[in-house]
């Protein structure tokens, strides 16, 4: 038990069709991020949400759309996706403060597009 | 720019074997470093960190890791493994930005281990 929980655990969805991923933390922390990881590719860090306001974006395309509605709750909602956009979607969060603190990571969505 | 450098795609040991998996960074400031460890289906577990202090840190499941700054590498060791040890193994290295933490990963060690 690592404290943060996804859902659900596995999803498959057409390209066509809206759904949206769950993460939620159960640490007290105040920073939560997603992360895409995809076969023989380091983690790509996606989004960060601290004290619920985004401050990282690394160019992720539209078609996913980040919701913070308070510090321990994180959504990813995913619309027209592409197959390649088949991946682990993984959550995490930090207690953010001086110097760098660990993350905890969530076990992960796994998302498949056909 | 910052990076992580994993250069064992993956590595099989016998049970019993000790293991090193190599990581090396590439960061302007400090470092702060970290192993994760990925069971098939899950996310990622922290094995240990670094941050400053004494050079070699211990870790949970006997893991160790020794930070040298001279070779920029961050290399994690088990002295005798276990056949649940198996797993992908992720170093890291931590970077702040806009007062959040963001960790940028190798690309992973995948360990196999035989009986």
């Amino acid at each position: 038990e690592t404290g943060v929980t996804q859902t659900p655990r596995h999803l498959v969805m057409g390209m066509t069709n809206k759904k949206s991923l769950k993460c939620e933390q159960h640490l007290g922390h105040n920073a939560m991020y997603w992360y895409k990881q995809s076969a023989k590719k380091p983690l790509e860090l996606m989004f960060v949400y601290n004290f619920k306001e985004q401050t990282e974006n690394n160019s992720v395309p539209s078609r996913f759309s980040p919701e913070c509605p308070n510090s321990s709750h994180l959504f990813l909602h995913l619309h027209t996706l592409q197959p390649e956009d088949s991946a682990l979607y993984l959550c995490a969060s930090s207690q953010v403060r001086i110097g760098h603190n660990e993350q905890f990571f969530g076990p992960g969505t796994r998302l498949t597009v056909l | 720019a910052q990076s992580v450098t994993q250069p064992d795609i993956h590595i099989t040991v016998s049970e019993g074997a000790s293991l090193e998996l190599r990581c090396n960074y590439s960061y302007g400031a400090t470092p702060y470093l970290f192993w994760y460890v990925q069971s098939p289906g899950q996310g990622l577990q922290l094995l240990l960190k670094y941050f400053s202090g004494d050079t070699l840190v211990q870790g949970i499941k006997g893991f160790e890791a020794e930070f040298k700054r001279s070779q920029s590498s961050f290399n994690l060791r088990k002295p005798s493994v276990h056949w649940s040890d198996a797993a992908e193994y992720f170093c890291a290295v931590g970077a702040k930005s806009y007062n959040t933490d963001k960790l940028i990963f190798g690309t992973g060690t995948r360990l196999q281990v035989f009986p």
